[in-house]
């Protein structure tokens, strides 16, 4: 069974950059058989899509954030991770990675999810 | 843009009662293979539910069923547990181009 963890600052200033990782086990990304995305979620709000990215690098992003959004992926490292530049209070969340199979009955559902990550943004 | 809206926005509920969660897509989707529920605990990560729009994912106990008509979709809980009082999301998927939508939520509260 696929696990994921979320790793990376806790606490940014505005206007720097977050970046977040996100470690595989129990699986490897370079199986080619899940999309791996981004999703975030602000204190008492609902979930947001931020992006995925493919074990080839090649990446799809929300429109809303695809100004200010990267993502890469180090199959070595069995990693994948988020920048988010020019934070502001805004982008204060709770951010997940998760997993969708590419193909099969349980195409594009989330079934599996990191434990998240707490990122506050503040002066 | 597909915009997915819950109702309730909270449900008050007793134990052995049954919930109706709905969530309805502002559009015609371009397939409900692709269409989720999601179950939220405080503090925890979204675990998901039913996928298919009917499917049960693996563990899920067959209390939860899903259902869809048109541009509606619905998640029942039968026999309700204090445990199952959560957040419920629904999530639809399109191919082209790639996006994942989440409604906005229910919350279920069990008295």
């Amino acid at each position: 069974q696929v696990q994921l963890l979320e790793s990376g600052p806790g606490l940014l200033k505005p206007s720097q950059t977050l970046s977040l990782t996100c470690s595989v086990s129990g699986g490897s990304i370079s199986d080619g058989t899940e999309y791996w995305s981004w999703i975030r979620q602000p204190a008492g709000k609902g979930l947001e899509w931020i992006g995925r990215i493919y074990s080839t690098g090649s990446s799809n992003l929300s429109p809303s954030l695809e100004s200010r959004v990267s993502m890469s992926v180090d199959t070595s490292r069995n990693q994948f991770s988020l920048h988010l530049t020019s934070v502001n209070a805004a982008d204060s969340a709770v951010y997940f990675c998760a997993a969708a199979p590419i193909g099969g009955a349980t195409r594009g559902a989330f079934l599996v999810w990191g434990q998240g990550a707490v990122v506050t943004v503040s002066s | 843009e597909l915009v997915l809206t819950q109702s309730p926005g909270t449900l008050f509920l007793s134990p052995g009662e049954t919930a109706t969660l709905s969530c309805r897509a502002s559009q015609s989707l371009s397939s409900i293979n692709y269409f989720a529920w999601y179950q939220q605990k405080p503090g925890q990560a979204p675990r998901l539910l039913i996928y298919g729009a009917s499917s049960r994912a693996t563990g899920i106990p067959d209390r939860f069923s899903g259902s869809a008509s048109g541009t509606q979709f619905t998640l029942t809980i039968n026999r309700l547990e204090p445990t199952d009082a959560a957040l419920y999301y629904c999530q639809q998927y399109e191919s082209s181009p790639p996006w994942y939508t989440f409604g906005q939520g229910t919350r279920l509260e069990i008295k």
